[in-house]
């Protein structure tokens, strides 16, 4: 079975410092597809980013930057030179065969707090 | 373009009632899915449709249910409430079923059950 893993519950910096935020996943597919997805406090879901299972490039946008290794089942989600309004929980996700279709499964979220 | 929008925002229920939500994707969206998320945890698949064609269902109890109109836009219904089912109820719509595909969340509605 497809599960995710966010072993930080929460984490807490100051205004300026780098976080990043661990994601660990298991399936049993081949192709697979990961997502970040950050919930402020209204709780709309926003789509932050999508990576592929066969695409291990880094990728960076703005502040963001994501680091997906497949040795280590790892997609990771770093935030540089964080802001207040980055506070939020922050919620990887996976999809693939083994579901089918487009439904995620989600980890448990990082609630992050960003401090002036 | 509007984005997932849900209704009502906010429900406050009695146990052993019956409830529905609703949900209208975005423009062009043929796929709606149906998440619970409980205070403190991530959100858990209930309903997943395509075509106004049930393509999953989580592991949740009979006493849920949904559908898809022809407009795309999506019900969830849930009967003789429980006070574990409280929690925000999440919709989000896609252009195709496959992988994927994003998800774009509504703001969903928040139940509580007393």
């Amino acid at each position: 079975a497809q599960k995710v893993t966010q072993a930080q519950t929460e984490i807490s910096v100051v205004e300026k410092e780098d976080v990043t935020l661990d994601c660990v996943y298991e399936t049993r597919d081949t192709t697979y597809y990961l997502f970040w997805y950050k919930q402020p406090p209204s709780g709309e879901l926003v789509f932050l980013i999508r990576r592929n299972s066969f695409d291990e490039q880094n990728e960076i946008s703005g502040r963001y930057s994501w680091n997906f290794q497949k040795s280590t089942s790892s997609f990771n989600f770093t935030i540089t030179a964080s802001q207040v309004v980055d506070s939020a929980v922050y919620f990887c996700a996976l999809s693939g065969q083994e579901t089918s279709g487009s439904r995620l499964t989600f980890g448990e979220g990082t609630q992050l707090t960003v401090n002036p | 373009d509007a984005g997932v929008t849900q209704s009502p925002t906010h429900l406050i229920k009695t146990r052993g009632q019956h409830v529905t939500l609703r949900c209208s994707p975005i423009s062009g969206h043929k796929s709606v899915s149906w998440y619970q998320q409980v205070l403190g945890q991530g959100p858990q698949f209930i309903f997943q449709y395509y075509e106004k064609e049930e393509r999953g269902r989580g592991n949740f109890p009979d006493r849920f249910s949904a559908r898809q109109f022809p407009n795309y836009s999506s019900e969830l219904n849930v009967n003789a409430l429980l006070l574990g089912d409280s929690a925000l109820y999440l919709c989000a719509s896609s252009r195709q079923d496959t992988p994927n595909s994003p998800l774009h969340f509504g703001n969903g509605t928040r139940l509580t059950v007393t």
